[in-house]
């Protein structure tokens, strides 16, 4: 069974709108990556959050992680129609494997 | 760097037949993956290998066999395809591992879709 689940499964939003995606896991981690994934290719990876941070920027993507709730949300701030692609959470427990979600399919209409 | 590459880029099969997949790294990393992707199921892992030389299974093992030929190539044999095997399959690399490295950024190749009649 897969440990991350994306909420919502599809957004669409307005360029300039903020978007964001929501990611919840079922036990215990050390880590939680985001990747993105644009149609037709492989995964990239964006951001890395570590157990015990509770919150990481990196450009325009803000990535927190509640782990009290097993929870970890994404927000891209100010998107652009070039974001449009698939977001997938992937954590990590006591393995270094990542097991990832089913991912969130965003839209950016320009 | 090419980073990771895979081959071949499409296929098509008939039930029965067999195939690899090929994948190499050029990062010098020590663990490969591949997974396979369907449409609303996200990424599963079908094997693993945390250096040359091991490989383990992964969440959806069965139809399927790895090869770590050394520590760049990673390849993915299907002995006698099936049609539930139609997918999207990628593999993978990252420096963790036997490393002990806890984070494990994970490096992808561009993919292989597979069709199975």
């Amino acid at each position: 069974s897969q440990q991350g689940e994306e909420d919502p499964q599809a957004l669409s939003i307005q360029e300039g709108e903020n978007a964001t995606m929501n990611c919840s896991y079922k036990t215990s981690i050390n880590n939680l990556q985001w990747y993105r994934q644009n149609s037709g290719r492989g995964l990239v990876h964006l951001i890395l959050i570590r157990s015990n941070e509770r919150e990481k920027h990196s450009g325009r993507l803000r990535v927190t992680l509640d782990t009290s709730k097993k929870s970890s949300s994404l927000l891209i701030t100010a998107s652009r129609a070039a974001d449009t692609a698939s977001y997938f959470c992937a954590s990590s427990g006591g393995s270094y494997i990542p097991t990832f979600g089913r991912g969130t399919s965003l839209i950016v209409h320009p | 760097n090419a980073g990771v590459t895979q081959t071949p880029k499409f296929q098509v099969l008939k039930t029965g037949q067999s195939m690899t997949l090929q994948c190499a790294q050029d990062m010098n990393h020590n663990s490969m993956y591949w997974y396979r992707q369907d449409p609303g199921m996200g990424l599963r892992l079908i094997y693993y290998s945390a250096s040359e030389g091991t490989t383990d299974k992964g969440e959806v093992p069965n139809g399927y066999n790895v090869s770590r030929l050394n520590k760049r190539e990673f390849s993915l044999r299907l002995e006698s395809a099936a049609p539930s095997q139609t997918s999207v399959y990628f593999c993978a690399s990252s420096e963790a591992g036997l490393s002990g490295l806890s984070y494990n950024e994970q490096f992808f190749g561009p993919g292989t879709r597979l069709t199975v009649l």
